[in-house]
Order: structure tokens, then C-alpha cells, then sequence
């Protein structure tokens, strides 16, 4: 079975500070990707980046950041100077390799990132 | 934009009641997905399709059942609501290439409640 962690379910900070948002993964496929979306207040859900398991190197676009470490299981999301627009909850999502059905995400619980002025 | 719309937005709906969930899209994917939200669970997957009247059950669907009898519509019923039903509900398309899993684009919601 598949599983994702998000340990902190609340993050406060101050704009122009870096946070890191964590996720943690479980799975037994050699083959998986790894996603994160975010969700505004307005409620919809914005797709941000995949991943695949075979490739680890760390992606980085404008003030966002994403370190992929399977020896940890780890795909956390860093966002560096944030501001007020940021404050969002963030979900990180995995799926396997695809079968005759297609790939199904397994969500983490969500990251409620606040950011104040 | 994915081209995804979700039809109602908001529904207020009595316990036993039918309710059905339409999901549109307009790009063709072949695959879409039903996902409902609450809080301390995140998204979890209700059912899936495939295809033109291919279907399969997700994680939480008890109580649910879809139908898709055109590629563009992805139909979700709750034939006799319960509160426990109470929830955001997401559907999904699959952007697909080369046989690879690729992204999962969402519509904006609908908001259930049970009363």
C-alpha cells in the first residue's frame, strides 16, 4: 500500500522567510512519481511539479524549490523569501507506475502554510 | 486550464436523497477521476475511469457509483446521500504521453452537504 506523510499541519511564518514544507513517502513499486499541488484559499487545486522515482535531482523554479532524497523517502518543498500570495495548503501526492487503469494518487493529509505580513 | 467544469458547485441536499455530479471536460482525455476532501484526510480517490464505459472503484466507494457513457462527461451518483457524504468533491483528468503517468488536473469542486 501506498502512504504519504505530512507531519506539520500548520506552518506560520513572516514574509520574505524560507519554509520548508515536509513529505514523506511509502511505497513498494520501483517505479513511482511524486507530486505536489497547492490549494489556495479559493479553493482550487494547482498543480506545481512531478517527479519520477529514477530521477533525484532537485528542481527549482523562481522561489520554489523541491529536494527528492530516496534514502530518506523524502520530497520536501522549499519556498524561499515567501510572501502573503504563498499561503496556501500544499498537498504532496504519489502514484505508481501505470497499470490498464491508469495511475491513481494517494494525497497526504495537507500543509496549512500561513503567511503574514 | 484543462478545460474541466463541474456542475453543481454547490448543492444542499437532504439524507436519503439521490444526488448525481457531473464532471466536463472538453480535451478528450481519456482518463478521469472522482476525489473527495475532508479535512485531516486530504484527497482520497472515490472511482476512476478509464474509458468510455470503463470504470473501477477508488479507496472510499461505498456508497458512490459512476457512469461515463461519453468520453467528455464522468458522471458521480450517490444514490440515498448520507451526512457522512458531506464533502468537497474534485474530478479529475489525466494528462497522458507516451504511456507515462503525467499530472492529474483538477475542476474547481463541489461543494456537498447532507443535512
Amino acid at each position: 500500500a501506498q502512504k504519504v506523510t505530512q507531519a506539520q499541519t500548520e506552518i506560520s511564518v513572516v514574509e520574505k522567510e524560507d519554509v520548508t514544507l515536509d513529505c514523506v513517502y511509502e511505497t513498494r513499486d520501483t517505479t513511482y512519481y511524486l507530486f505536489w499541488y497547492k490549494q489556495p484559499p479559493s479553493g482550487e487545486l494547482v498543480f506545481l511539479i512531478r517527479r519520477n522515482s529514477f530521477d533525484e535531482q532537485n528542481e527549482i523554479s523562481g522561489r520554489y524549490s523541491w529536494n527528492f532524497q530516496k534514502s530518506t523517502s523524502s520530497f520536501n518543498f522549499t519556498i524561499t523569501a515567501s510572501q502573503v500570495v504563498d499561503s496556501a495548503v500544499y498537498f504532496c501526492a504519489l502514484s505508481g507506475a501505470p497499470t490498464g487503469g491508469g495511475n491513481k494518487l494517494t494525497f497526504g493529509t495537507g500543509t496549512q502554510l500561513k503567511v503574514e505580513l | 486550464d484543462a478545460g474541466i467544469t463541474q456542475s453543481p458547485r454547490h448543492k444542499v441536499t437532504e439524507t436519503g436523497t439521490p444526488v448525481t455530479l457531473r464532471c466536463h471536460q472538453t480535451e478528450n482525455h481519456r482518463y478521469m477521476y472522482w476525489y473527495r476532501q475532508d479535512p485531516g484526510h486530504g484527497l482520497r480517490l472515490i472511482h476512476y475511469s478509464y474509458g468510455v464505459k470503463d470504470t473501477d472503484k477508488g479507496e472510499v466507494s461505498d456508497g458512490y457509483s459512476v457512469s461515463r457513457s461519453k468520453t467528455e462527461d464522468f458522471l458521480l451518483t450517490l444514490e440515498s446521500a448520507t451526512s457522512s457524504q458531506t464533502s468537497v468533491y474534485f474530478c479529475a483528468i489525466r494528462v497522458t504521453s507516451g504511456g507515462a503517468p503525467y499530472e492529474q488536473y483538477f475542476g474547481p469542486g463541489t461543494r456537498l452537504t447532507v443535512t
